[in-house]
């Protein structure tokens, strides 16, 4: 089983909301990623986590904050966003970490639209 | 640095016919990963096909098969039999891995339609 969940499945917020992305998956999986994807563009890598611990921060703007509660759970806290944080939000996990021969399986996505 | 190119950025093939969607990469790497991800119009990535470096046969996932030219760096991507529900975005990617983690570099997509 492949499988990566992500919940909720679409949602709409102010710019002074505070909501929250979930993704999980019970492969395993030791490293657990969030991208931000654009129409038509390819996914932009924000955060990996490592065995539950930050391992890569792409510069991300602090109004979106990751947690890993523990190894099958990943979040994305979102507080005072801008409209063109709109996008589709993905999450993957995979098996391996620092290996150039590990697969990344993606969650389904939260579409996420700010007003 | 590592980059993923794909220069075709959209393409049509109507039902039963073959099409090949082109990717080059660069790496200096000796051993990685290649993959091309799916991603239809109702979003969900799905990894369609990977390839080791070190292997020399070609991948094949039924109807999805792949030419890998490690020479020329080159991952092409041969779909056969065309099915509706093989349009989809599709996404050469390649898997990078330093101190820091892994990350998968992209190209920038193809946008595959499969007509009747």
């Amino acid at each position: 089983d492949t499988e990566v969940t992500q919940t909720p499945k679409h949602l709409v917020m102010g710019m002074t909301n505070k909501k929250s992305l979930k993704c999980e998956q019970h492969m395993g999986h030791r490293a657990m990623y969030w991208y931000k994807q654009k129409a038509k563009k390819p996914p932009e890598l924000m955060f990996v986590y490592s065995y539950e611990k930050l391992s890569i921060n792409e510069s991300v703007p602090s109004r979106f904050s990751p947690e890993c509660p523990n190894s099958s759970l990943l979040n994305l806290h979102l507080h005072a966003l801008q409209p063109e944080d709109s996008a589709l939000y993905l999450c993957a996990s995979s098996q391996a970490w620092r290996s150039s021969t590990d697969t990344q399986y993606f969650g389904p996505g939260t579409r996420l639209t700010v007003l | 640095a590592q980059t993923v190119t794909q220069s075709q950025p959209e393409m049509s093939v109507q039902e039963a016919e073959t099409v090949t969607l082109s990717c080059t990469y660069d790496t200096s790497e000796s051993n990685y990963y290649l993959f091309w991800y799916k991603q239809p119009p109702s979003r969900q990535m799905i990894l369609v096909i990977r390839q080791e470096a070190y292997k020399q046969q070609n991948a094949t996932e039924n109807r999805f098969s792949v030419n890998f030219q490690k020479a020329a760096k080159s991952f092409s991507l041969k779909i056969s039999d065309s099915q509706l529900g093989d349009t989809a975005m599709y996404f050469c990617a390649f898997m990078k891995a330093n101190q820091a983690g892994t990350a998968l570099i992209f190209g920038k997509g193809t946008t595959l339609s499969v007509s009747s």
